[in-house]
């Protein structure tokens, strides 16, 4: 089945830096991977997604990129602030068609 | 939109007493997930279901765990007896249609077993 692996586990910046969260995949046939927030005691929630016919989409402060070849995909988020403080969850779509394979989760600290 | 329902909130129960977890997904969603996160395991998809029908209960721990669906808008979880190590957060989400898409999540049970 598939395997998503996540790095950092733990990331700290200073506010305005830069934050890069890296995924790796092992299943070819993915072609949907979704990047989720969860902050502290709370839901998790979609923050930006990417298909596999696409390399790189971005909304404002969040991109995401992807390398099918690499079977790797990045989230990056510039001018952070505190408010990004949380944990992300990488994804990938399996060959299911329905089961997400979550990454382990990234725990971003944004200090002033 | 309320979004998607889950109840009670928290549950804290003794080792070997049922517990039933509730959730209500989004009208007119019709995939459902239940979910359970830990810090050891992350996030694992325990059950599916689609149109009210379960797809895959592959990721259910045990024969102590078991979903149904009885209508598009309800869904429940039961583990009996329950166990210290089923102690974690529950969530249910939906989505509209299989495939990809975003999922809602509903805001967790935390189950206590003691």
């Amino acid at each position: 089945g598939e395997n998503v692996e996540q790095h950092p586990s733990t990331l700290s910046v200073q506010e305005g830096d830069s934050a890069v969260i890296k995924c790796t995949y092992s299943d070819s046939a993915s072609n949907y991977f979704p990047w989720y927030k969860q902050e502290l005691g709370k839901r998790p929630q979609l923050i930006i997604d990417i298909r596999s016919n696409v390399g790189e989409k971005k909304d404002q402060r969040i991109a995401v990129t992807l390398n099918k070849t690499a079977k790797h995909f990045s989230l990056h988020i510039t001018e952070t602030q505190p408010e990004d403080s949380a944990v992300y969850f990488c994804a990938a779509l399996g060959d299911s068609g329905y089961a997400l394979n979550f990454g382990k989760g990234t725990s971003l600290l944004v200090t002033p | 939109d309320a979004g998607v329902i889950q109840s009670p909130r928290h549950e804290v129960t003794e080792m070997g007493q049922e517990v039933t977890l509730r959730c209500k997904p989004i009208s007119g969603h019709n995939s459902l997930f239940w979910y359970r996160q830990t810090m050891m395991r992350g996030l694992e998809l325990l059950i599916y279901f689609n149109n009210n029908v379960p797809i895959d209960d592959s990721g259910m721990p045990e024969d102590r765990f078991s979903a149904k669906m009885p209508n598009a808008s309800f869904s429940t979880l039961k583990i009996q007896p329950s166990e210290p190590r089923d102690s974690a957060v529950y969530f249910c989400a939906s989505k509209s249609g299989a495939g990809s898409g975003e999922q809602y999540f509903g805001p967790g049970t935390r189950l206590t077993v003691t």
